[in-house]
């Protein structure tokens, strides 16, 4: 069974800071690896997707790797703002059947970042 | 585009008691799930569909019943509503034939007595 663990559950940086969020999952038979974020009360909004084929994908200051070999993702974010307080969700996925994408949610860690 | 949209917000139900949460998307996506979101579990599958008159159970389907008879709704039913499906749900969909990005709605809230 696909199991997805997110280390730190809680971090707490000064703003400016460049900081990197770890997602580990135990079976490497993944279709996609996705970055959510979610404000409090609020649905979650996908940040990167990378496909299995891929190391990397990056949007702004954002930097999301893949190593499917040790089962590691790493969220990359850079110069952190305020704005960038909210909780961060992996999920891996795989594709079955008829297309049917199932998809194994990390806890998230919940990144403040501090003015 | 809207998006993906849910209702309502916020429920309240008494055990046993039954309800309908809509979900609607205008994206064309083919695959569309549901997800319950509690405390210490993160979020489950509960149910989830691959076209119109497909569908299929998740993780956690006891409880609950989907249909999908349009490309663009999802209902999740509550048959009889126990405090343990006090929870957040959300829909989401998926795949417009080149990506399997999610797309998440803003989540209904609900609390059974």
């Amino acid at each position: 069974k696909q199991e997805v663990t997110q280390i730190p559950a809680a971090l707490s940086v000064p703003e400016g800071e460049n900081l990197v969020l770890n997602c580990s999952f135990t079976d490497s038979a993944i279709y996609n690896l996705q970055w959510f974020r979610q404000d409090p009360g609020k649905g979650l909004t996908s940040l990167l997707l990378i496909q299995s084929s891929q190391r990397e994908q990056t949007s702004g200051r954002l930097n999301a790797s893949l190593d499917k070999s040790s089962g590691r993702s790493t969220l990359y974010i850079a110069a952190s703002q305020p704005g960038d307080s909210a909780t961060y969700l992996c999920a891996v996925s795989w594709v079955e059947g008829q297309g049917a994408q199932k998809l194994v949610f990390g806890q998230g860690t919940r990144l403040t970042i501090n003015p | 585009n809207a998006g993906v949209t849910q209702t309502p917000k916020f429920q309240v139900l008494k055990t046993g008691q039954s309800m309908t949460l809509q979900c609607a998307q205008d994206m064309n996506h083919e695959y569309m799930s549901w997800y319950r979101q509690d405390p210490g579990m993160g979020l489950r599958l509960i149910h989830y569909s691959v076209g119109a008159g497909i569908t299929d159970q998740g993780e956690v389907p006891n409880g609950y019943n989907v249909s999908r008879s349009t490309t663009e709704d999802f209902p999740l039913r509550l048959l009889s509503a126990a405090p343990s499906q006090t929870s957040v749900y959300f829909c989401a969909s998926s795949w417009d034939g080149m990506t399997y990005t999610q797309y998440f709605g803003p989540g209904t809230r609900l609390t059974v007595l």
